[in-house]
């Protein structure tokens, strides 16, 4: 099986920046997805790492340390609109599915 | 395109009734989803398939079957609904995978059920 962990709630304030983790257990890794949901609607991918490293993507960057099991999702300037919950999913070679962590609900104060 | 569209968005049930949830997507992928969302559980798969005609268990499977006749469209069904079945249902589908791939994704807008 796989095990996930991230924070439950985060509180950041408006033009920060904020840093949410994402620790993973798993054999056979094929890939870190971080996923937005703002309440009540549905989750929309934000990025992808399958490579140690730094992707960025505007306000948006997320990094992957395969050998630690960690990712972080990093996110600059903040806006009030970013208040959402940030979804860690991991995907495992030779399975078509992936296993999501409980998310993190941040919420951004002016 | 529509994406991923769910049928109902909202619906009550009595404890012992059944229904069906209904996924579609227009978007020819090949691999779709049922996740449900209970508060501090996060998303669970219920049921997936990787091509029509296929069909395999998620994580939490029981209480609930699927089908998948057509390709765009993915059935939830709830036999005898229970109490603990009350949740927000999501479909999701993805294009079929490739090695590194990255394979997103997408959901419809949520189904939300309530069984009294």
């Amino acid at each position: 099986g796989q095990n996930i962990d991230q924070p439950t709630e985060m509180t950041a304030t408006e033009g920060a920046i904020v840093q949410i983790n994402c620790t993973y257990q798993t054999s056979g890794f094929n890939g870190l997805f971080w996923y937005q949901q703002h309440a009540g609607e549905a989750p929309t991918f934000l990025s992808y790492n399958v490579l140690d490293g730094l992707e960025e993507k505007g306000r948006f960057s997320s990094f992957l340390s395969r050998s630690k099991g960690y990712s972080y999702l990093l996110l600059k300037e903040l806006q009030m609109k970013d208040s959402a919950s940030y979804l860690c999913a991991v995907r495992v070679k030779g399975y078509q599915k992936v296993t999501f962590g409980i998310g993190t609900k941040l919420q951004v104060i002016p | 395109n529509a994406g991923v569209t769910q049928t109902p968005k909202f619906r009550v049930l009595k404890t012992g009734q059944s229904m069906t949830l209904l996924c579609a997507q227009d978007m020819n992928h090949e691999y779709m989803y049922w996740y449900r969302q209970d508060p501090g559980m996060g998303l669970r798969l219920i049921h997936y398939s990787v091509g029509e005609g296929t069909t395999a268990k998620g994580e939490v499977p029981d209480g609930y079957n699927v089908s998948r006749l057509k390709k765009q469209n993915f059935l939830l069904g709830l036999e005898s609904a229970a109490p603990s079945q009350t949740s927000v249902y999501f479909c999701a589908s993805s294009r079929m995978s490739r090695d590194r791939g990255i394979n997103e994704q997408y959901f419809g807008p949520g189904t939300r059920l309530t069984v009294t």
